[in-house]
């Protein structure tokens, strides 16, 4: 089982809507959580990053996160074009500076 | 401007001709790394530093090295470069505390032949 997974995609949604990207975690003790976007040839930008269970708002980024299920989601409302990229997920490994990333779920919105 | 300064861009290289890529950050920030990216198996890191003088082995660090001998810079270099090293590589910068996230740099597109 992998440390971070994600569903590589790609996600297909048209504009306006809200797309939700999701991520599991192995590791029980994780306890930090970090949403990139990287656009095609580009590279990662941090977005969000979240710490305690439920959610957590900023502008039109949400992020959720379930401990106990082992999940961090991110839902993008009012999705648009420019939204188009890989979406990275990022869990720090407790005890210590590594942080694990998933290989990416691709979001196209679609005009 | 903060920011993650890597150089260069682009560089093609021949098996076993030692190269360093540079990293350089503006932010004071005690934790940097090194990842590289191959399409299907995602952001890997190679090695981290979480201050001056003080480096550690990431998942793949095989065929790398790595110095911090100041805050602000952390190359890397490979000593005898390979095909399988050919890849995209990222420098990235954290205040290295448990709830900062990265900042990246520009990005290395390496190929050796």
């Amino acid at each position: 089982q992998k440390e971070v997974e994600q569903n590589s995609g790609p996600l297909s949604v048209p504009e306006g809507a809200i797309a939700s990207l999701n991520c599991t975690y192995s590791d029980r003790g994780s306890q930090s959580f970090f949403w990139y976007r990287q656009y095609s040839g580009k590279s990662p930008e941090l977005i969000m990053s979240i710490y305690s269970n439920g959610d957590k708002e900023d502008g039109r980024f949400t992020a959720q996160l379930n401990k106990a299920s082992q999940y961090v989601s991110l839902l993008i409302r009012d999705s648009q074009p420019s939204d188009s990229a890989t979406y990275l997920c990022a869990v720090k490994t407790p005890g210590t500076y590594k942080y694990i990333f998933g290989t990416g779920t691709r979001l196209k919105v679609l005009a | 401007e903060a920011q993650v300064t890597q150089n260069p861009r682009y560089l093609i290289t021949v098996t076993g001709k030692k190269l360093t890529v540079t990293c350089s950050q503006n932010m004071n920030h005690e934790y940097m790394s090194w990842y590289r990216q191959d399409p299907g198996l995602g952001l890997r890191q190679i090695y981290y530093s979480m201050n001056v003088e003080v480096t550690d082995k990431g998942d793949v660090p095989e065929g790398y090295k790595v110095s911090r001998k100041e805050k602000r810079n952390f190359p890397l270099i490979l000593e005898s470069p390979s095909p399988n090293q050919t890849s995209l590589y990222f420098c990235a910068s954290s205040l290295g505390q448990g709830a900062s996230g990265y900042t990246f740099g520009s990005g290395t597109r390496l190929t050796v032949v």
